[in-house]
């Protein structure tokens, strides 16, 4: 059980391109949803926490203009880079998490390459 | 301000050989301790949780961790490491909110 599913698993496109990440979770509705960039052999650093139905919260630093997150339905949130230049390359990773005192569980991560 | 460190950055350990992964957390109030899993590309598998209660916690693959508040550690032991255990630990801290705080990360390495 706890399975998140996140799409595309790679993408590499231009820079100025617009780039959306999916992030499901298959078996449990996901009462909050969380979205992590990790860089080559570094931990992953908390961009933002989305609740379904309500705004996401970004942590300091992050741009929530570049970085739009939805969180539509409790089965699904999306992360769309907008206008993505080489800099926004990395690896991010989604987490989901249902009820109370569950932990969060994770997707297998996209590898985004920007040209 | 919750914080992790993870002061071993990589380690090898021989294949049947016992491993621990130490973790050391800062937190204000009682934490929730995470021990997560992340082979090459891969997202992250949860090994083990500690929410409440007994502060030995047993994890998948034969992994436990101990709760020591007196120390405010939390680390991950197997006692007879497989190759397949090679990859990234972290381990990570959160509260209620249940945003997570994770630690640098240790390498693990499993020479035959």
């Amino acid at each position: 059980g706890a399975v998140v599913s996140q799409h595309p698993s790679r993408v590499i496109c231009k820079s100025g391109t617009s780039v959306k990440i999916e992030c499901r979770s298959l078996d449990f509705q996901a009462t909050t949803m969380f979205w992590y960039r990790q860089f080559p052999k570094q931990s992953l650093m908390l961009m933002a926490t989305s609740n379904e139905g309500s705004k996401a919260t970004y942590e300091q630093g992050v741009e929530k203009d570049k970085f739009l997150i939805n969180h539509a339905s409790l089965t699904l949130s999306t992360l769309t880079v907008t206008s993505a230049h080489p800099e926004d390359s990395s690896f991010y990773i989604c987490s989901a998490r249902g009820a109370s005192n569950q932990p969060q569980h994770f997707g297998d991560g996209t590898r985004l390459s920007i040209l | 301000a919750q914080s992790v460190t993870q002061p071993d950055i990589h380690i090898t350990v021989s294949e049947g050989a016992s491993l621990e992964l130490r973790c050391n957390y800062s937190y204000g109030a009682t934490p929730y301790l995470f021990w997560y899993v992340q082979s090459p590309g891969q997202g992250l598998q949860l090994l083990l949780k500690y929410f409440s209660g007994d502060t030995l916690v047993q994890g998948i693959k034969g992994f436990e961790a101990e709760f020591k508040r007196s120390q405010s550690s939390f680390n991950l032991r197997k006692p007879s490491v497989h190759w397949s255990d090679a990859a990234e630990y972290f381990c990570a801290v959160g509260g209620d909110d249940y945003k997570l705080s994770f630690g640098a990360g240790t390498t693990v390495t499993v020479r035959a």
